[in-house]
Formats: C-alpha cells, structure tokens, sequence
C-alpha cells in the first residue's frame, strides 16, 4: 500500500460530461502529480502541485485542470469529454518536488468515456 | 530531461539473478537514475534510486557505470509477483517531472 488513495476507482460517463477525479498523497508528501495511461500512449506527466501551487504542466490539455488544497488533497477535472479521454488516470506524491524524492503512486481511476 | 533506452521485453527464470539495462546516455551530471514498476492493474511502484554510487535495498540492486550514462537493476532472485513492467526515468535538477519511457516487459519462468 503505497498510502495515496484515488477515487473514485472506477468511472464511466458519456461524452461531453464533466468530471471530478480525488487524490489524498500520502502523509507528508507535499507534491502531487496526475498522470494519463492509456492502451496506447503508456504514462503521460500532466500536471505537477507543490503545498498549493501548480509546479509543471505536462502534456494536459485545456479541458482539463487540477488544483491541490489547503489539506493537500488534489483534484483532477475532465471536461467536455471525448472518447479519447478513456484512460487510467493515476496520481502521485512525493515529500517534496526535488530530484532526489522517489514518487509513490495510487491505483488509478478507471475512465471509460461513452 | 534527458531520454532513457531500455529494452522492451525479458525473460527470467524463477530464482535467478534479473539484470534490467538502462541506457541513458544524455544524462546530466545532477539527473538522478529512478527505477520504477508496474504490475499489471496497478499504479507503478517505486523500486529503488540513485545518482553516482551503487544503491541496495530490499527490493533490488541498481549498479551505476562509472561514466553514468548506463544503470542496471538487479533483481537477486526473481520470483513470479516480480513480473511487471520496469521503467527506468532521469530525474533532472531543473525540471520537475518524470516523464516515463514504454519500460521492459519482464516475464518470470516457472
């Protein structure tokens, strides 16, 4: 148990929705990052927090956005969504943003978009 | 951040010795060689870390040559929960993400 939990687990919507994915990073850890797997394009870095603040942007798209709390926890929003946008969406932490802090990652929430 | 090469698929026998190359040849004097892996329907898992020297802990080994532009994790005694996906990422001292390559496929023999 790598203690960062994702939820929901499993999630399926049509398309154009809106939804809402929740990650709490292990305690302690004070960075959050959000990945996209999908069959065909392996892990893709979308975007990276630090204690509140956006730290990297990756390869995420404008119709999505991501915000970490006062608590830490993060969430990852998907908008107008595609059918491309069927992934596994993964978050990690780490104790803090450097080079040197291994990330520990959560089960992934499964996205099928209809 | 610099790229990393690794070969997609391995094989081992169970209980022997597993060495998992990464090359990494564009490597920064600060990157920082993480090793990763993901078993199947889960999220990755962190393996083992290093920079210069040779790291140990209980999952693995990671050998660093001397020149770092190469890493090897070694996994002493393979065992069938050790078939995963391994990926082998540079974690640069200006930016702040890992970015993650398509890994090696290894694939534990009975």
């Amino acid at each position: 148990d790598s203690g960062v939990t994702q939820t929901p687990k499993h999630l399926i919507t049509a398309t154009g929705q809106r939804v809402t994915l929740r990650c709490s990073p292990r305690s302690g850890d004070l960075s959050v990052y959000w990945y996209q797997q999908s069959l065909d394009q392996g892990l893709q870095f979308l975007i990276q927090y630090y204690n509140g603040e956006e730290r990297a942007k990756g390869n995420i798209l404008e119709r999505f956005s991501a915000q970490q709390f006062p608590d830490l926890h993060s969430e990852l929003n998907l908008s107008s969504l595609e059918l491309g946008d069927s992934a596994l969406y993964f978050c990690a932490s780490s104790v803090a943003p450097g080079r040197n802090s291994p990330l520990h990652f959560g089960n992934g929430t499964r996205l099928t978009v209809t | 951040d610099a790229k990393t090469t690794q070969p997609n698929s391995m094989e081992s026998n169970e209980e022997e010795p597993v060495h998992l190359p990464c090359n990494h040849s564009t490597i920064s004097g600060t990157d920082y060689i993480h090793w990763y892996r993901q078993l199947p329907s889960q999220g990755p898992e962190y393996v083992i870390h290093g920079l210069t020297s040779n790291v140990n802990n209980r999952m693995a080994s990671l050998a660093i040559a001397e020149d770092r532009k190469s890493s090897t994790l070694i996994l002493h005694r393979a065992t069938l929960r050790d078939a995963a996906v391994y990926y082998c990422i540079l974690r640069s001292n200006t930016g702040n993400q890992f970015y993650f390559g398509t890994g090696t496929s290894l694939t534990v023999i009975p």
